[in-house]
């Protein structure tokens, strides 16, 4: 069936990078998503990369798509402790559905 | 743009009553509307889809009697959690796609719900 796996949590440093990596199951996926939930909020859309593109930059966000894998990930370039959250992958499957991970929890130490 | 809102942001209510929570569109028309359920640090559990004038698909294990879903226009859902139990209490968050946004889904805020 369709899933998407993600490690649970990640702890870094205040400076240093962060990799968060998800793995999903749908070879027929047209869009992956990376999105942020704080605290008590909804999540908040943060990028997303088409299925046919391998990598995209936006500042401080890289994401990278290992489609023969079915691998993605997000890297967030000196992690500052504003970053400290919940991280979602999605892939909107050939379904036209949308399946979300657990969510990677990011610990910022200062 | 694509702003999704949520009202209340937060209820209390009594075990039996029943609980309305409204999603908006603030900013585009809403084609598809979706209402997910988080539990503490889990993740979003999908309740239904509901499509601007019809129906909403409910996804297996959702009581359709209990969470009525209203999609009466473009910009705004409803869903009422009917009867409610201590055993409803959770973030309800909803989430809208709509023309030319690329499938997008662009989240509301959340509402805490309890039940006492």
């Amino acid at each position: 069936g369709e899933d998407v796996e993600q490690s649970l949590f990640l702890s870094v440093r205040e400076g240093d990078s962060s990799v968060i990596n998800c793995t999903y199951t749908d070879s027929s996926s047209t869009y992956l998503y990376w999105y942020k939930q704080e605290p008590g909020a909804g999540l908040q859309l943060l990028t997303y990369i088409f299925s046919n593109m391998d990598m995209k930059q936006d500042q401080r966000l890289t994401v990278l798509l290992n489609k023969k894998d079915k691998h993605l990930s997000l890297r967030i370039a000196d992690t500052q402790t504003g970053d400290s959250a919940i991280y979602f992958c999605a892939e909107r499957t050939g379904g036209f559905k949308t399946i979300f991970g657990a969510g990677t929890r990011l610990f910022v130490k200062a | 743009g694509a702003v999704v809102s949520q009202h209340p942001s937060r209820v209390i209510c009594k075990s039996g009553t029943s609980v309305k929570i409204e999603c908006r569109s603030l900013d585009f028309q809403a084609t598809t509307m979706f209402w997910y359920r988080q539990f503490p640090k889990q993740s979003l559990m999908l309740m239904a889809t509901s499509n601007e004038g019809s129906k909403a698909t409910y996804e297996q294990g959702v009581e359709k009697d209990k969470f009525l879903i209203n999609h009466a226009s473009l910009t705004l859902s409803t869903l009422t959690v009917t009867s409610a139990h201590p055993e409803d209490s959770s973030f309800y968050i909803c989430s809208a796609t709509g023309q030319g946004l690329t499938d997008t889904q662009y989240f509301g805020p959340g509402t805490r719900l309890t039940v006492l």
